[in-house]
C-alpha cells in the first residue's frame, strides 16, 4: 500500500525557518517526481513546489521561489520541504504528493494526510 | 498564476446530476487537455477522481465524468448520493511544470 507521512509542521515566527518532511513507502520512490501542496484554511489548494524522480530538477510556484527548497532523499524514501523568511501567508497544511510520472507532473493521485504549518508571532 | 474560477457552491438532490464548472485561462484550462478534479470531505486530504480532463482513476465511480470546453472545464455527477457532499476542486497544468488550483466548490446534497 502506498503510503506517505508528513513530519515537522509547527509554529513559528515571522521571517523563521522549518524543514518540512515526508517518508514515502509502499512504491519505488525514486521512479516517481514527488510534490508540495498546501492548502490554507477555508481555501483550495495550491500548488507549492514539485522535483523530479532523480532531484534533477525542480519547479516553484512563485509565491514561494526564492524561500523555500524541496529536495529528496532517495536512499530514505524521503522528500523534503525547507522553508525559510516565513510568512503570515505561509500558514496551512501542507500535504505530500506522488505523481505518476518521473519528472513532470500533471496531477496529484496520491496524498498524505498533510502537517500544519502556522505563521504568527 | 491566478487561481481557477469555481462556483463557491452548488446543490441537488439525490438521483439528480449536477455540473461544476472550471475556468481557466488559454495558458492553462485551453491549451493543455491536463485538467484534473479532486473531492474533499471536511479534515481528509483531497482525493483524485478525474485526470488528464476526462479519465477516472481505478475505483472512482463512473458517476463522475469531466469534459472541457474551451478555457471551461467541468467535472458532472449523476445519481447524487448523499456520500458525495464535499468540496470539489479543479486543477490544470499551466505550463513550465506548474499547476494552479481552482478555489473550489461545495457540493450540498439536499
Amino acid at each position: 500500500e502506498v503510503q506517505l507521512l508528513e513530519s515537522g509542521g509547527d509554529l513559528r515566527q515571522p521571517g523563521g525557518s522549518l524543514r518540512l518532511a515526508c517518508a514515502a513507502s509502499g512504491f519505488p520512490f525514486s521512479s516517481y517526481a514527488m510534490s508540495w501542496v498546501r492548502q490554507a484554511p477555508g481555501k483550495g489548494p495550491e500548488w507549492v513546489s514539485s522535483i523530479s524522480d532523480r532531484g534533477s530538477s525542480t519547479f516553484y510556484a512563485d509565491s514561494v521561489k526564492g524561500r523555500f527548497t524541496i529536495s529528496r532523499d532517495n536512499s530514505k524514501n524521503t522528500l523534503y520541504l525547507q522553508m525559510s523568511s516565513l510568512r503570515a501567508e505561509d500558514t496551512a497544511m501542507y500535504y505530500c504528493t506522488k505523481a505518476d510520472a518521473s519528472i513532470i507532473v500533471d496531477a496529484f493521485p496520491i496524498w498524505g494526510q498533510g502537517t500544519r504549518v502556522t505563521v504568527s508571532s | 498564476q491566478s487561481a481557477l474560477t469555481q462556483p463557491a457552491s452548488v446543490s441537488g438532490s439525490p438521483g439528480q446530476s449536477i455540473t461544476i464548472s472550471c475556468t481557466g485561462t488559454s495558458s492553462d484550462v485551453g491549451n493543455y487537455n491536463l485538467v484534473s478534479w479532486y473531492q474533499q470531505h471536511p479534515a481528509k486530504a483531497p482525493k483524485l477522481i478525474i485526470f488528464e480532463t476526462t479519465k477516472r482513476p481505478s475505483g472512482v465511480s463512473y458517476r463522475f465524468s469531466g469534459s472541457k470546453s474551451g478555457n471551461t472545464a467541468s467535472l458532472t455527477i449523476s445519481g447524487l448520493q448523499a456520500e458525495d457532499e464535499a468540496d470539489y476542486f479543479c486543477c490544470s497544468y499551466a505550463g513550465s511544470s506548474k499547476l494552479v488550483f481552482g478555489g473550489g466548490t461545495k457540493l450540498t446534497v439536499l
